[in-house]
This record gives structure tokens, sequence and C-alpha cells, in this order.
């Protein structure tokens, strides 16, 4: 069975310092893993995807994230956080080989910049 | 290049009542996955169409449903609502092989079950 753990609900950072969002996963084959950000009242935007090859992916607004395959994790970064970061953010994993697209996600994190 | 749209954005229904919801995928997208986010149970999987045809299917009762049109458009509809079907339900579209492709999701229909 597949699954996606987001270990902390509520993370606080102060402007222009580093931030990170935690994700793990537990899958029954290689995976593929993605993160998105949902602000109020909207939909998911996609910021990035680890699929193969490099394990530090770039994306969207300035975040990447590393994947660590012996920890099975993918945690998400940004070197200086933006008061407008402030959002929920999911990870989420697909399963490589299952002939299935559909994504498992995580509960969320809800990322609090403060000014 | 327009992303997914879904109409309407917001519905209030009673129970009992039933529901359909639209998406437009993005142009050139075959795939439509649909989802649904709640505060207890987070964003669970419902169904996927691919070139028309229920690809996979998510754990939900036979109350919810979908279809695929022959331009890639998708609905979903849900009969004899409870309660606990207020969500947020979220479509999400991509190019269509269930591999690396990237999902991109719409803005939501909002659902209130009354």
């Amino acid at each position: 069975a597949q699954s996606v753990a987001q270990p902390e609900d509520q993370v606080n950072v102060a402007e222009g310092n580093p931030l990170t969002v935690k994700c793990t996963y537990s899958v029954s084959g290689n995976p593929y893993l993605f993160w998105y950000v949902q602000y109020p009242n909207r939909g998911l935007q996609f910021l990035l995807k680890y699929i193969t090859g490099d394990n530090l992916v770039k994306g969207s607004y300035g975040f990447e994230a590393e994947f660590n395959k012996s920890q099975t994790s993918f945690h998400l970064k940004k070197p200086s956080a933006l008061v407008s970061d402030s959002a929920l953010y999911f990870c989420a994993v697909r399963v490589v080989l299952t002939g299935a697209n559909n994504l498992f996600f995580g509960t969320g994190t809800r990322l609090t910049v403060i000014p | 290049k327009a992303g997914v749209t879904q109409t309407p954005r917001y519905l209030i229904k009673t129970r009992g009542q039933q529901v359909t919801l639209s998406c437009s995928p993005i142009s050139g997208h075959r795939s439509v996955s649909w989802y649904q986010q709640t505060p207890g149970q987070g964003l669970q999987f419902l169904f996927e169409y691919f070139s028309e045809t229920q690809r996979n299917k998510g754990n939900f009762p036979g109350r919810f449903s979908g279809r695929q049109f022959s331009n890639s458009r998708s609905e979903m509809n849900v009969s004899t609502l409870e309660l606990g079907d207020s969500a947020l339900y979220l479509c999400a579209s991509s190019l269509g092989a269930p591999s690396s492709e990237t999902q991109y999701f719409g803005p939501g229909t909002r659902l209130l079950v009354l």
C-alpha cells in the first residue's frame, strides 16, 4: 500500500529564513514524488516533482526538494521564505509501474511565514 | 493556454438530492482525475478517466460516478447526497499516460450539503 506522511501540521518561519516542509513516503515500488501548494479557496498548484536522476529537484517560486531513497523522504525547502509563501503544502506520491495515474496525498502542512 | 476549469464553483444542496459537477481539462490533455478534499479525510482519489473510459477508481460508494466525453471534458455525479459529501471536489488533468506526468488541478467545486 502507498502512503505519504507529513509529520508537521504547522510550520512557522520568519521571513528571510530558510524553510523546510517534511515528507516521508512508503510505497511498494519506485515512486514519483510531487509537491503542490494550495492557497485559500483555490485548487492545488504544482511546485515540483522527482522522477529520476538528480536527487535535488528545483521547482517554481524558488522551491526545491531533495529525494532521499534511504530515508524515503522528499523534503521541500526554500533558502529564504517570503510572507507570500504562507499556504497549505501537500506532498504526493504515484507508484511507477502500477498502471494507475492517481496521486496519494499527505495530510498537508500549513506554512506560516512571519513578517 | 487555459488551465483546468470547473463549474460551478459553489453549490448548496440538501440531503437526498443529486448533483453533477463539470470539468474541462487543459487543451490536449486526455486524462481527467477527480479528488475529494475534506478537513477530516484530506485529499482522496475518486476516479480517473482516459479516452472516455474509467481507468482507475478509488474507494468510494457507487453513489459517486463519472464520465468523460469525446472532447475530454468530464462530469462527476453524486446521487442521494449525504451530509458527509460536503467537500471541495477537485479535478485534475494530464496528458494521459500513467507515468511521470504532472496532474494540473482546477480551482474546485465547493459542495455544501444541508
